[in-house]
């Protein structure tokens, strides 16, 4: 069965600070990982997604992410954090042929000035 | 591009009535469509599953004749909460997956259903 762990319910970092968001997963095949960011009362963006090509995956507004077989994670990751960044994320797992996605339960971002 | 919308954005209704949610793939046709409920704080939870033509697939626990979902073509799919009662307000996001990239869904920007 597949499953997906957020380590931190809340993120905190200074402007301009790296940002890391880490994200473990479990499943049985060769898993499509994804991260959204999901503003206040808003929908859920696509920043990137691994598909079993390259392991470091560059999305948009500066994240990237490494997929780790070994290590079963999948870590969000940014060299500098702006206040625009400040959100909730979730990180997601997806098996192939299944269409459905496994939400974890969501980090929040808080980005001090 | 993959843009998917969600009419309306909010609504309040009075106990009782029914109310419809429309998610749009705006650019590109959605094989599939999916409805999600979320809770405040919580993550989003999958209701329902619903491929264009065919009749939708609920989740354990989601009671299809209180959530009507049509999906009658490859760029609209609507859930119809009805006879609301103040426990189905929530924000329900919807999100479609078709011919843009495969095993990706594309997400609306939901929908804020407060029920009095």
């Amino acid at each position: 069965a597949q499953s997906v762990t957020q380590l931190d319910s809340h993120v905190s970092v200074s402007e301009g600070t790296p940002v890391l968001l880490r994200c473990n997963y479990s499943s049985s095949y060769s898993p499509s990982l994804f991260w959204y960011v999901q503003h206040p009362n808003k929908g859920l963006q696509l920043l990137l997604k691994y598909t079993s090509a390259a392991t470091l995956v560059k999305g948009i507004n500066g994240f990237e992410a490494e997929f780790k077989k070994s290590e079963t994670s999948f870590h969000l990751t940014k060299p500098s954090a702006h206040m625009s960044d400040a959100a909730e994320y979730f990180c997601v797992v997806s098996e192939p042929g299944q269409g459905n996605l496994i939400f974890g339960k969501g980090t929040k971002l808080s980005v001090k000035p | 591009g993959a843009v998917v919308s969600q009419h309306p954005s909010r609504v309040i209704c009075k106990s009782g009535t029914s109310v419809k949610i429309e998610c749009r793939s705006l650019d590109f046709q959605a094989t599939t469509m999916f409805w999600y409920r979320q809770f405040p704080k919580q993550s989003l939870m999958l209701m329902a599953t619903s491929n264009e033509g065919s009749k939708a697939t609920y989740e354990q626990g989601v009671e299809k004749d209180k959530f009507l979902i049509n999906h009658a073509s490859l760029t609209l799919s609507t859930l119809t909460v009805t006879s609301a009662h103040p426990e189905d307000s929530s924000f329900y996001i919807c999100s479609a997956s078709g011919d843009r990239e495969i095993n990706t869904q594309y997400f609306g920007p939901g929908t804020r259903l407060t029920v009095l």
